[in-house]
């Protein structure tokens, strides 16, 4: 089955602590996206990379870094820097770099305590 | 920086009513995309809108590009359970998305 992946659905951090997300596609998409997603509010974009070794911050990229090795894989690391990292956090992917149809992972539940 | 705004925040629809969800920018759009989220989900492409007036059909669906590509509206007729879920717009902004809050749709039966 093509589509992105995400893990854990759940994780659970003590405040201090640095923590990687994963996020896996294979549909062969250039451009990958991560999101952060608080009750009530819309998408907020955090990086993306529309190609490999490449990436940009987006809207809210403090306290969280990312790497592009490889063109299927795009994991997000929440630093302690992160003031209020508690939230559900979204990868996506499209095509090319320009943003067409995006396709979502399940997401990932952080929680900070 | 573009700014998409979302109107209203919560719909609350009884079974088998119309209802419109609007979508604002501050600026023109390229395109408009619209997404659904269902609870505990994650957002769903529904579909992109991109010439001025577009207006295009999924079923119960019709989604309405505005003249001046500002603006979007999202109206569902005969409302169902299935429906129940946020509804996101997102416009195009260089290489970017930038999402509206959405608006969350709860269905009275």
């Amino acid at each position: 089955d093509g589509g992105i992946t995400q893990s854990p659905k759940y994780l659970f951090r003590k405040e201090g602590q640095n923590v990687t997300l994963s996020c896996e596609q294979n549909l062969n998409h250039d451009a990958m996206y991560w999101y952060r997603q608080d009750p009530g509010q819309g998408l907020r974009l955090i990086y993306y990379s529309q190609i490999v070794n490449d990436f940009q911050k987006g809207d809210i990229a403090e306290g969280y870094s990312v790497s592009r090795e490889k063109k299927e894989s795009f994991p997000l690391t929440v630093t302690s820097a992160q003031k209020n990292p508690t939230a559900f956090y979204l990868c996506a992917s499209s095509i090319s770099g320009g943003p067409g149809e995006q396709y979502f992972g399940p997401g990932t539940r952080l929680t900070v305590t | 920086g573009q700014q998409v705004m979302q109107i209203p925040q919560y719909q609350h629809v009884q079974e088998g009513e119309d209802f419109t969800t609007y979508c604002n920018s501050s600026t023109t759009l390229s395109n408009i995309q619209w997404y659904k989220q269902r609870p505990g989900g994650h957002p769903v492409f529904l579909i992109q809108l991109v010439k001025s007036g577009e207006v295009k059909k999924q079923k119960r669906l019709t989604f309405q590009f505005g003249e001046a590509k500002k603006n979007s509206s999202l109206h569902i007729t005969a409302t169902q359970t299935t429906d129940v879920g946020t509804y996101f717009c997102a416009g195009r902004n260089d290489y970017k998305l930038s999402f509206g809050a959405g608006t969350t749709v709860t269905v009275r039966a």
